[in-house]
């Protein structure tokens, strides 16, 4: 098993830019989320999904969009992207939504917006 | 909803002493409480986890301890090795965990010097 996979590792945007950030897991897992991570801020919850075709919003979504076509994908888009974008990203996947329990996280992506 | 406090935010200690991480949380619907170590430039990953149902819980040199009518937990960390050295997450679920979702601390950025 690969497990939680993100492309791409790193990024650079100029402002206003778009892009996709890719997730992908193997583990069969129902509940996928993406976080940020700042420094010293933790890692803070964006956007979360306990199944194909349910999304919901987490403590900063502003600026962002997902989608779960599938059970394996859980793509993050940023549509005009900002300088306070810059971060890392990380998606991260457990095995049940709405039980709490281990979070597998991928490799990271780093994104910096000019 | 549920906040998340941890301290401290940076730790150094000498390699064979013992170390500390404590967090505090809000929300006493709270049941499951994570600690996450991010090794540098790489993913986080679950270390060791303790549910409400108990108040102490070992794997070989880390102990995670729950004080719930306080709302505190900490991690320890005992005969501590440079392999130790990372930064140290706690965590919550949010909403008392109706979906799973954690929120987590700002970080601990652990020394061990040799």
């Amino acid at each position: 098993n690969a497990g939680v996979t993100q492309t791409p590792k790193f990024q650079v945007l100029k402002t206003g830019q778009s892009m996709t950030l890719q997730c992908a897991q193997d583990m069969n897992h129902e509940y996928m989320s993406w976080y940020r991570q700042d420094p010293g801020m933790g890692l803070r919850l964006i956007h979360y999904s306990v199944g194909a075709g349910i999304t919901d919003q987490g403590e900063v979504p502003n600026g962002y969009n997902v989608s779960r076509s599938t059970t394996e994908d859980f793509p993050l888009r940023l549509l005009s992207a900002a300088p306070s974008q810059t971060s890392v990203y990380f998606c991260a996947s457990r095995v049940l939504a709405g039980v709490t329990g281990e979070l597998f996280f991928g490799e990271g992506s780093r994104l910096t917006v000019l | 909803g549920e906040n998340v406090e941890q301290h401290p935010s940076t730790l150094s200690v000498q390699e064979g002493d013992s170390a500390v991480i404590k967090c505090t949380y809000s929300d006493s619907a709270s049941n499951y409480f994570p600690w996450y170590k991010q090794e540098l430039g790489k993913r986080p990953q679950l270390i060791i986890d303790i549910r409400s149902n108990v108040g102490e819980k070992k794997d070989q040199r880390i102990a995670v301890t729950l004080n719930k009518t306080a709302k505190h937990f900490s991690l320890h960390i005992t005969e501590t090795q440079p392999e130790d050295s990372a930064v140290y997450f706690c965590a919550a679920p949010i909403e008392g965990g109706s979906q799973g979702n954690l929120i987590f601390g700002k970080g601990t950025k652990l020394s061990v010097k040799p």
